[in-house]
């Protein structure tokens, strides 16, 4: 029973460039969760999916960045015209139902370096 | 006031001491609490959910929760260099889904 998966697990990218990381859930899960850790902080809350659907976006930066779940196929951030601030590492969860209390499960993380 | 605060340490404790990690959170109505440890350069491991008022006990692990006090904590107890990590206390708010809100963690490091 595979976890949840990100890729690429490292990238980079050069300023101005766009960047484009993927998320499948665990298998059963249909509520993404995606989160940004930057270098010595905690993880901050982004945006959560479900399918075909931007439930909460209260954590997204205003410009660059997008989030999709489509009905087929990974959930993707996208984050356009990258600056060196965007350098973190993104974490996405997974939960299988939307009642508060169910465990959410982290992939590995994608870590963007922006040179 | 930040919603999830937790001491950022670090807190460092002998091979074999009890470790104690603490967190307050600012929601009174939040229902469910969660510890996940993080090593350098990994993702979040859950460790422990809570979500009743008391002691709940896992292994080495004791989570408390004292809602009145809008207080968790984390007792590591019989500490490894192995438990050596950033400890993260996670909040669920109130409002109907899994949107877990995380304070910025606290360095354990456990010393042989």
């Amino acid at each position: 029973n595979a976890g949840v998966m990100q890729n690429p697990r490292h990238l980079v990218r050069r300023r101005g460039q766009e960047a484009r990381l993927r998320c499948s859930p665990m298998k059963g899960h249909s509520h993404v969760y995606w989160y940004r850790q930057l270098p010595e902080e905690g993880l901050k809350f982004m945006v959560y999916l479900q399918k075909e659907n931007i439930i909460d976006e209260s954590g997204m930066p205003k410009e660059r960045f997008s989030a999709e779940f489509p009905k087929e196929g990974p959930s993707i951030l996208r984050i356009q015209q990258v600056v060196r601030g965007d350098s973190a590492a993104y974490f996405c969860a997974s939960s299988p139902a939307v009642s508060s209390g169910n465990t959410i499960y982290f992939g590995e993380g994608s870590w963007l370096t922006v040179v | 006031q930040k919603e999830v605060e937790q001491n950022s340490g670090p807190l460092s404790v002998p091979e074999g001491a009890i470790a104690s990690l603490n967190c307050t959170y600012s929601d009174r109505g939040s229902q469910s609490f969660f510890w996940y440890r993080q090593y350098s350069g990994k993702s979040p491991e859950l460790i422990m959910s809570i979500y009743s008022n008391g002691d709940k006990e896992d292994g080495r692990f004791t989570a408390q929760l004292n809602k009145a006090s809008q207080y968790v904590s984390l007792l590591i107890r019989d500490s490894q260099p192995s438990d050596s990590a950033t400890y993260l206390c996670a909040v669920n708010l109130s409002g109907g889904y899994n949107k877990l809100i995380f304070g910025a963690g606290t360095r354990l490091a456990v010393h042989p």
